[in-house]
């Protein structure tokens, strides 16, 4: 049981570039997320989705596009990247959303490091 | 809306010592909250979270939280730091908004574990 899996690593961009992120789940969970993480700083939602082909925008959604053709994968994309998104991106997964009482534990994945130069 | 704030950028203990993280919230809804916790170059990994049973939480590694609503306080603590406990801290509040979702971060407290 892998969890929560991000590829790449590490990137690095340069301005203009685009790129996707892949976050893949085998835990079945309905729910996905994309935060980024800048230095000093909390997570921050970029793009959430409930189910496959269901997508909703984040508090920081501008520059990013996201997709869920399956319950397993939760792509982010980057079209023209911009030195601004240099951040930590972080996938995570849940079986049930993070409402008040309804407390249900994301897991996440390991992160994505990119630098935009 | 909602919002979390970390009283402390960075907490350092001597190995032994109790440890106290701070955390004070606000909601327009009876929140649940969480602290998770992430080591250098990891994800993030739950330590305990409260959805309005025990107002007191036990976690992970020997780590508890009291939820105090008259004081909009979710502290941390530890009885006994150990080096391995070196980390970010994050408090993290939950609640309902239309549709959403969402978590809401505070900005991360350092722990400093020395020997």
């Amino acid at each position: 049981n892998a969890g929560v899996t991000q590829t790449p690593k590490f990137r690095i961009l340069k301005i203009g570039q685009s790129m996707t992120l892949q976050c893949t789940q085998d835990m079945n969970h309905n729910y996905m997320y994309w935060y980024r993480q800048d230095p000093g700083m909390g997570l921050k939602l970029i793009y959430y989705s409930v189910g496959a082909g269901i997508t909703d925008k984040g508090e920081v959604p501008n520059g990013y596009n996201v997709s869920r053709s399956t319950t397993e994968d939760f792509p982010l994309r980057l079209e023209l990247a911009a030195p601004s998104q240099t951040s930590v991106y972080f996938c995570a997964s849940s079986s049930a959303p993070a409402l008040a009482g309804v407390a249900d534990t994301q897991y996440f994945g390991p992160g994505t490091r990119l630098t935009v130069l | 809306a909602q919002s979390v704030t970390q009283l402390d950028s960075h907490v350092s203990v001597s190995e032994g010592t109790p440890v106290l993280l701070r955390c004070n919230y606000s909601s327009s809804y009876s929140p649940s909250l969480f602290w998770y916790v992430q080591h250098p170059n990891k994800g993030l990994q739950l330590l305990l979270k409260y959805t309005s049973a025990a107002t007191l939480v036990k976690g992970i590694n020997g780590f508890e939280a009291e939820f105090k609503k008259s004081e909009t306080s979710f502290h941390l603590t530890k009885p006994s730091a150990h080096m391995s406990d070196a980390a970010e801290y994050f408090c993290v509040v939950s609640g309902a908004s239309g549709s959403a979702r969402q978590l809401t971060f505070g900005s991360g407290t350092q722990l400093t574990v020395l020997p």
